[in-house]
């Protein structure tokens, strides 16, 4: 079946870039998504890429996909504090169910 | 649009008792999602429907739950009789259709099972 990978803890000083890698499975994805949770909320979705897209760049946020080796990365340059939370990197296949990651918590260090 | 309302937020009850979780969906939204986060499992789809219909449920852990939606505003999820290992938070998402790219989440039920 489906899976998806990513590190679970990833810690940075404020101000650094920071580097959030997943890796999926699923051949057949045809988007892949980014999403932030911060504690005690939801899932807001920050981002996401087509499967025949190499990147995309949303003022801080740059997503890079490496479709042959199924390894996507999600870059969030001038890490503020406010960026602390746990990040999803979600796939799916057209007409198929999400298959999230383990998600990634992200602190950020004064 | 207010988003995906869920409630209660919070919810504490006692093993062998009824929980009732209830979700309203953005409006326009044709698709649901019912997922469970825990610490050990992470995030695990319990069930989705599409206009109002059933798709897949086989993310549902037992006969003890159970998920409803009588109309395309609303749906339940019911846990009946509860146990403590279904402590959890429970979100709803919605989504326009299940072709379209994006899911909206809400914020989230914390159920704690004592």
């Amino acid at each position: 079946g489906e899976d998806v990978e990513q590190s679970l803890f990833l810690s940075v000083r404020e101000g650094d870039s920071s580097v959030i890698n997943c890796t999926y499975t699923d051949s057949s994805s045809t988007y892949l998504y980014w999403y932030k949770q911060e504690p005690g909320a939801g899932l807001q979705l920050l981002t996401y890429i087509f499967s025949n897209m190499d990147m995309k760049q949303d003022q801080r946020l740059t997503v890079l996909l490496n479709k042959k080796d199924k390894h996507l990365s999600l870059r969030i340059a001038d890490t503020q504090t406010g960026d602390s939370a746990i990040y999803f990197c979600a796939e799916r296949a057209y007409g198929q169910n999400f298959v999230f990651g383990p998600g990634t918590r992200l602190s950020v260090l004064p | 649009d207010a988003g995906v309302i869920q409630s209660p937020r919070h919810e504490v009850t006692e093993m062998g008792q009824e929980v009732t979780l209830r979700c309203k969906p953005i409006s326009g939204h044709n698709s649901l999602f019912w997922y469970r986060q825990t610490m050990m499992r992470g995030l695990e789809l319990l069930i989705y429907f599409n206009n109002n219909v059933p798709i897949d449920d086989s993310g549902m852990p037992e006969d003890r739950f159970s998920a409803k939606m009588p109309n395309a505003s609303f749906s339940t999820l019911k846990i009946q009789p509860s146990e403590p290992r279904d402590s959890a938070v429970y979100f709803c998402a919605s989504s326009p259709d299940l072709s379209t790219d994006t899911q909206y989440f809400g914020p989230g039920t914390r159920l704690t099972v004592l």
